[in-house]
């Protein structure tokens, strides 16, 4: 049974470029929510999304926007990158109302 | 989410048991408590929940206070595969499941052989 999987696993993006980030949500849910984490820090809920709609949102700005497909998966897209934006990026799925996240290992972008 | 309190680091030694606590006073009735570990260069891995009762699972056993307002995440025997950062979580609930969680900056958890 395969989990969550993420791609890619590590990337290099130059100020106020655009990136798209891709997830597979374990087999079976229906429920995807992204991350963020910093360095040395935990992570930080950018927005779930259900039934291809944005269910909640963390405090992010509109520079962070998603995608949900019929098949759940789902992207992460990001404009106008800033150094800050620099981080891991995680996703993870769940049952819709499942109380365990189950991760995918991230995809860690870097922005020069 | 209701905030909580880990220590920064704790240590211990392989094949013993490692008591990881958190303390979250502002806790209201319907909070679960949820725990997750970050192990290194992975995303994190759910480890247990409860509400108000004691709850075991294969991975760890999670004890919580009679009035709620801490609870003690229980590694019986660690290993040094248990070396990670534990998050202990108290999620918004909406009704809906899994919403979004508030990670703090946990427990480093260091494991000696």
């Amino acid at each position: 049974d395969a989990g969550v999987t993420q791609s890619p696993t590590h990337l290099i993006k130059t100020r106020g470029q655009q990136v798209t980030l891709r997830c597979s949500p374990k087999s079976g849910h229906d429920t995807v929510s992204w991350y963020q984490q910093a360095l040395g820090q935990g992570p930080q809920f950018i927005f779930q999304y259900y039934e291809e709609e944005e269910r909640q949102r963390g405090n992010f700005p509109d520079r962070f926007s998603g995608h949900q497909f019929p098949n759940y998966s789902s992207e992460l897209n990001v404009n106008a990158l800033l150094l800050g934006d620099s981080a891991l990026y995680l996703c993870a799925s769940s049952l819709p109302t499942g109380r365990e996240l189950f991760f995918g290992e991230g995809s860690r972008l870097t922005v020069l | 989410d209701a905030k909580t309190t880990q220590p920064n680091s704790m240590e211990s030694n392989e094949e013993e048991p490692v008591h990881l606590p958190c303390n979250h006073s502002t806790i209201s009735g319907t909070d679960y408590i949820h725990w997750y570990r970050q192990l290194p260069s992975q995303g994190p891995e759910y480890v247990i929940h409860g509400l108000t009762s004691n709850v075991n699972n294969r991975m760890a056993s999670l004890a919580i206070a009679e009035d709620r307002k801490s609870s003690t995440l229980i590694l019986h025997r660690a290993t040094l595969r248990d070396a990670a950062v534990y998050y202990c979580i108290l999620p918004k609930d909406s009704g809906g499941g899994a919403d979004g969680l508030t990670f703090g900056k946990g427990t480093h958890l260091i494991i000696q052989p």
